[in-house]
């Protein structure tokens, strides 16, 4: 596609769940990043890829949160039981690699009950 | 270590008047900035981006931003408001070769008054 998708937009769950978010980046996009936006805040790093390899994850905030990207391409950002705190905008970007822009995706807006 | 800080949360401007967003930086290294704008439940768009080349620079739909080394700052301008021009405004930086993930201010919520 043309730009930075992401599914699903929106999730609603209940406490204890768990919740996978999917994201595809542009099109030989080699590095790969999550962002997690709380309401009012501004996007808040969580892990980065560079192809398959996960060369940062030091954003993750506590061990529910999992994210892979098997092929180098589409990446999934996972969290176990779900907790209220959770409730937030998960972004996804990616880029050619270096100091360039990151083209961002829509986000999808977690809702944790 | 980087970080960013945009002063003003909130900032109103009447249509036709000078937007000025303020934005600091902190970092220990040479640093890449960037503005971003974003609209409701939309992600992030690029305006504008310094890196180390022309210390003024232009983005698009009219902003433009100067990097001041010596005053740590990074501010956006646009001569004369849109009301298209409402959103969200976010300054960040960056600066780590190897690992380019961006660390983003708190976000100015600009409001146009017709």
């Amino acid at each position: 596609g043309a730009g930075v998708s992401q599914s699903p937009r929106y999730k609603v769950a209940k406490r204890g769940q768990d919740v996978a978010l999917r994201c595809d980046p542009i099109s030989g996009h080699v590095s790969l990043f999550w962002y997690q936006q709380a309401l009012g805040q501004g996007p808040e790093f969580l892990t980065y890829f560079q192809n398959e390899a996960q060369l940062d994850k030091s954003g993750l905030p506590s061990d529910r949160f999992f994210a892979e990207r098997p092929e180098g391409s589409v990446s999934t950002l996972k969290i176990q039981r779900t907790q209220q705190e959770d409730s937030a905008v998960y972004l996804c970007a990616s880029n050619w690699a270096g100091l360039n822009e990151q083209f961002f995706g829509p986000g999808t807006r977690l809702t944790v009950l | 270590a980087q970080s960013v800080t945009q002063l003003g949360s909130h900032v109103s401007v009447s249509e036709g008047a000078l937007v000025l967003l303020r934005c600091n930086y902190s970092s220990s290294v040479p640093p890449y900035l960037f503005w971003y704008v974003q609209y409701p439940n939309q992600g992030l768009q690029l305006l504008l981006k310094y890196t180390s080349a022309a210390t003024l620079v232009k983005g698009i739909n009219g902003f433009e931003a100067e990097f001041k080394k010596s005053e740590t700052s990074f501010h956006l301008t646009k001569p004369s408001a849109h009301m298209s021009d409402a959103a969200e405004y976010f300054c960040a930086v960056t600066g780590d070769f190897g690992n380019e993930k961006l660390t983003f201010g708190t976000g100015t919520r600009l409001t146009i008054i017709p």
